[in-house]
């Protein structure tokens, strides 16, 4: 149980294109959601908090309008990438939490590689 | 603001070698305390975690950590490491407030086991 998928595992895109990450909960519902990204040989940061059905919250020094969060439904939030340049070329994770108690295990997906051009 | 240290950077052991890795926080509050652990080209998959209760807690996989509160430390320890345990382990951290659930993680540390 408690499995979370990522689409697309890896993309490569040109310069100045939005490029849209989903995250799913594959088993159960997730009413939070997190985006992390990893640089590599360095830790995850957080960058937003997704709760399904309101505005998400971005860390700071995290753009908003650069880094789009949709949570539409308790299975899925997706995150886009706008007017992507190399230096957004990143891992991206998400994580998710299900309903309940605030201290409930975020489960991992497996990540997506961005590669700007 | 919380922050997460994690000692080690990476750590080469032969089988059979015993474990431990430090974890240190800062946050004078409640924590809530997890060890994540991403096998190479895999997710990050929850080792342990400490919310509340006794200190030293088991894991999967044989691993376990201890709470040291005066020394706001979380280390992990194996008693007797295998190949497969080759990975990248992250200590993470959260405030434990109702208000809040963000995940706070360290930089983590590469551990090679070697036959």
């Amino acid at each position: 149980g408690a499995v979370v998928s990522q689409h697309p595992s890896w993309v490569i895109c040109k310069s100045g294109t939005s490029v849209k990450i989903e995250c799913r909960s594959l088993d159960f519902q997730a009413t939070t959601m997190f985006w992390y990204r990893q640089f590599p040989k360095q830790s995850l940061m957080l960058m937003a908090t997704s709760n399904e059905g309101s505005k998400a919250t971005h860390e700071q020094g995290v753009e908003k309008d650069k880094f789009l969060i949709n949570h539409a439904s308790l299975t899925l939030s997706t995150l886009t990438v706008t007017s992507a340049h190399p230096e957004d070329s990143s891992f991206y994770i998400c994580s998710a939490r299900g309903p309940g108690r605030v201290r409930e295990t975020q489960y991992f997906g497996p990540g997506t590689r961005l590669l700007v051009l | 603001a919380q922050s997460v240290s994690q000692h080690n950077h990476h750590v080469i052991l032969s089988e059979a070698a015993s474990l431990e890795l430090g974890c240190n926080y800062s946050y004078g509050g409640t924590v809530n305390l997890f060890w994540y652990v991403q096998y190479p080209g895999q997710h990050l998959q929850l080792l342990l975690k400490y919310f509340s209760g006794d200190p030293l807690v088991k894991g999967i996989k044989g691993f376990e950590a201890e709470f040291i509160k005066s020394k706001f430390s979380f280390n992990l320890r194996k008693p007797s490491v295998q190949w497969s345990d080759t990975a990248e382990y992250f200590c993470a951290v959260n405030a434990g407030s109702y208000n809040t659930d963000k995940l706070i993680f360290g930089t983590g540390t590469r551990l090679q086991v070697f036959p």
